[in-house]
């Protein structure tokens, strides 16, 4: 299994240019979602997904798009890039059932926009 | 409002002593906790969690979290630090009205040789 995959490793933005980071796993897990990670601020919740066709919004949504058309792939889209939203994202994926919520995460989106 | 707090930034342990990481959470209802560790440039890792039954959990790499109920608390621990152990380490609570899980801000642990 390779588990859940993040793609691009790095990416540099422009203001107000758009891009999708995708997020893959092959592990049948139901629940998926994306957190950044700031320094000072840990993780916090951008958005996640119980399942196909299910999408809920975290701590902080604004900025960011999400859908779920399959289990295996969740990919966080940003309409409008902003300087703020220079961040590491990871994308997450768990059962529901037991083990329940153990999360396996990917290795990480770095973007930078300027 | 559901959230989770690490009141420490930093914590420092000589090799061989042991080690506590605090978390505290608010969350309605039976809470399901975690403890996930990150490495230098690396993505996070399960570690342990309390979903119910016995207080005291054991988890990878020899470390254990108890969880105490009265004091919303979810303490993480290991008898005798590593230097290998030195690493970020976050506390997360599964939101059970919403199925949210929020982390905390996170804990840099320092084992000092």
């Amino acid at each position: 299994n390779a588990g859940v995959t993040q793609t691009p490793k790095f990416q540099v933005l422009k203001t107000g240019q758009s891009m999708t980071l995708q997020c893959a796993q092959d592990m049948n897990h139901e629940y998926m979602s994306w957190y950044r990670q700031d320094p000072g601020m840990g993780l916090r919740l951008i958005h996640y997904s119980v399942g196909a066709g299910i999408t809920d919004q975290g701590e902080v949504p604004n900025g960011y798009n999400v859908s779920r058309s399959t289990t295996e792939d969740f990919p966080l889209r940003l309409l409008s890039a902003a300087p703020s939203q220079t961040s590491v994202y990871f994308c997450a994926s768990s059962y529901s059932g037991e083990p329940a919520y153990e999360q396996y995460f990917g290795p990480g989106t770095r973007l930078t926009v300027t | 409002a559901q959230s989770v707090a690490q009141p420490e930034d930093q914590v420092n342990v000589a090799e061989g002593n042991p080690l506590t990481v605090k978390c505290t959470y608010s969350v309605s209802g039976n809470p399901y906790l975690f403890w996930y560790v990150q490495y230098p440039n690396r993505g996070l890792q399960f570690l342990l969690k309390y979903i119910t039954g016995d207080n005291l959990v054991k988890g990878s790499y020899g470390f254990e979290a108890e969880f105490n109920k009265s004091q919303t608390s979810f303490h993480l621990k290991k008898p005798s630090a590593l230097v290998s152990d030195s690493a970020l380490y976050f506390c997360a609570v599964r939101v059970f009205v919403n199925d949210k899980i929020i982390f905390g801000k996170g804990t840099r642990l320092h084992i000092l040789p």
